[in-house]
């Protein structure tokens, strides 16, 4: 069954630090990976997706995230922190049918 | 730009009542999903419509149905509501490229508390 992994369901960093949020899938095809973001009592907001293009994408807010096919893992990263980057951030790879969401990182700035 | 819209935002509900959601869907987007999210959980997925079909089915409980309209927008109707049910319902739409790439743009949701 095809599925995401988040690894670790709580990330703090320092503000200003980098930030490095894990997913990994598991598939035998490549799949169509999101990551979004959702802020306390709020909806899923779209920060990027990889849909087979460049391996590296570029999301709002800063963030980016790398496809590495070998690794099987799609991470979210941001160069510097910023204290309103705290929120629940979820991974979710599209099969064509369903989406599939990972349990979610909740990650916390310290300032 | 127009987004996804659900109403109500939040709702307060007794055991063994029922519940109307509704998704207005972004324009000229023809796909509706709805996820329940508990507390501290990730999103569930319900169910799905596509030019107003049912286009996939996930863990909706059998005391659920929902249908998608002409103007597609959908509802999400839930019977003999049960404590369980307390949680944050969304709806998503997304334009069916058939792909697999679409792009699911997700509401505001609605907080349901069953008490």
């Amino acid at each position: 069954a095809q599925s995401v992994t988040q690894l670790g369901s709580h990330v703090s960093v320092s503000e200003g630090a980098l930030v490095l949020l894990r997913c990994n899938y598991s598939s035998s095809v490549p799949p169509y990976l999101f990551w979004y973001v959702q802020y306390p009592n709020q909806g899923l907001q779209l920060l990027l997706k990889y849909t087979s293009a460049a391996t590296l994408v570029k999301g709002i807010n800063g963030f980016e995230a790398e496809f590495k096919k070998s690794e099987t893992s799609f991470h979210l990263t941001k160069p510097s922190a910023h204290m309103s980057d705290a929120a629940e951030y979820f991974c979710a790879v599209n099969t064509g049918n369903q989406f599939y969401f990972g349990t979610g990182t909740s990650l916390t700035v310290i300032p | 730009a127009a987004g996804v819209i659900q109403s109500p935002r939040h709702l307060i509900k007794e055991k063994r009542e029922t519940a109307t959601l509704k998704c207005y869907p972004i324009p000229r987007h023809d796909t509706v999903y709805w996820y329940q999210q508990g507390p501290g959980q990730d999103p569930q997925f319900l169910i799905s419509f596509y030019e107003k079909m049912q286009s996939d089915k996930g863990s909706i409980p059998d005391r659920f149905s929902a249908q998608q309209f002409s103007d597609y927008h959908s509802e999400l109707n839930m019977s003999s509501l049960e404590l369980g049910d307390s949680a944050l319902y969304f709806c998503a739409s997304s334009l069916m490229l058939g792909l697999g790439t679409d792009t699911q743009y997700f509401g505001p949701g609605t907080r349901l508390t069953v008490l």
